[in-house]
């Protein structure tokens, strides 16, 4: 069974870097599948923000693509966001999320990880 | 990228059908077979419940059905049930190789 899990501080000041890592387990990320991350505000809906193919190949939401970087670690099996600039604008409950190849329905997801920030 | 429309909230008692629209353009919705349906409950990740259109994962109910016609997709929910209550996504593919999600629907049973 697939599992992945979200880590990273909860609590970032303005302007600094955000940075998590998603762990998957039951699965190897090498395999294939894309490994994307979604974030909901508190209150709000779903906002996609990107994935990343396990060969490497990124895809980003316009919006938000000059501040986001996600990477894969095949050696540990996880993969990670980077968010630069932020603001409380960008507080809100970060996911990671495995998605097919073709179509991209994202078909197992983590558990949510709050981040809020704050001076 | 716009998010896709949806109604902000459809209610139904026990038993009765509900549908949900999502609209996009030919951009996404219509330009693509790749409709999901997620299904969210307070305080839990997201569950997918509907894929490519019309396709249930493995354990999904059969209560929960799948349709698209032009730009606007649907996902019916017949049968409804206390358990149904939640909010519900949808997402599509789009032709910029992104991902969009819809504005989200909250269901009520009443």
């Amino acid at each position: 069974q697939v599992q992945l899990q979200e880590s990273g501080p909860g609590l970032v000041k303005p302007s600094e870097t955000l940075s998590l890592t998603c762990a998957v387990s039951g699965y190897s990320i090498s395999s294939g599948y894309c490994w994307g991350w979604i974030r909901q505000p508190p209150g709000k809906g779903l906002e996609w923000i990107g994935s990343i193919h396990q060969s490497g190949s990124t895809y980003y939401n316009p919006s938000l693509k000059s501040r986001v970087t996600i990477s894969v670690d095949t050696s540990k099996n996880q993969f990670s966001l980077k968010l630069n600039s932020v603001t409380a604008a960008d507080t809100a409950v970060y996911y990671c999320a495995r998605a097919k190849s073709t179509g991209w329905r994202l078909d197992n997801w983590g558990q949510g990880t709050l981040v809020t920030f704050s001076s | 990228q716009s998010a896709l429309t949806q109604p902000a909230s459809v209610s139904g008692s026990p038993g009765q059908s509900i549908t949900i629209s999502c609209t996009g353009t030919s951009s996404d919705v219509g330009g693509y077979n790749y409709v999901s349906w997620y299904q969210q409950h307070p305080g839990k990740a997201p569950k997918l419940i509907i894929y490519d259109v019309s396709n249930r994962p493995s354990g999904i109910s059969n209560r929960f059905s799948g349709s698209k016609s032009g730009n606007t997709a649907s996902l019916t929910i017949s049968g409804l049930q206390a358990e149904d209550e939640a909010d519900y996504y949808c997402s599509s593919y789009t032709s910029s190789s992104t991902y969009v999600f819809g504005t989200g629907t909250k269901v009520t049973v009443l």
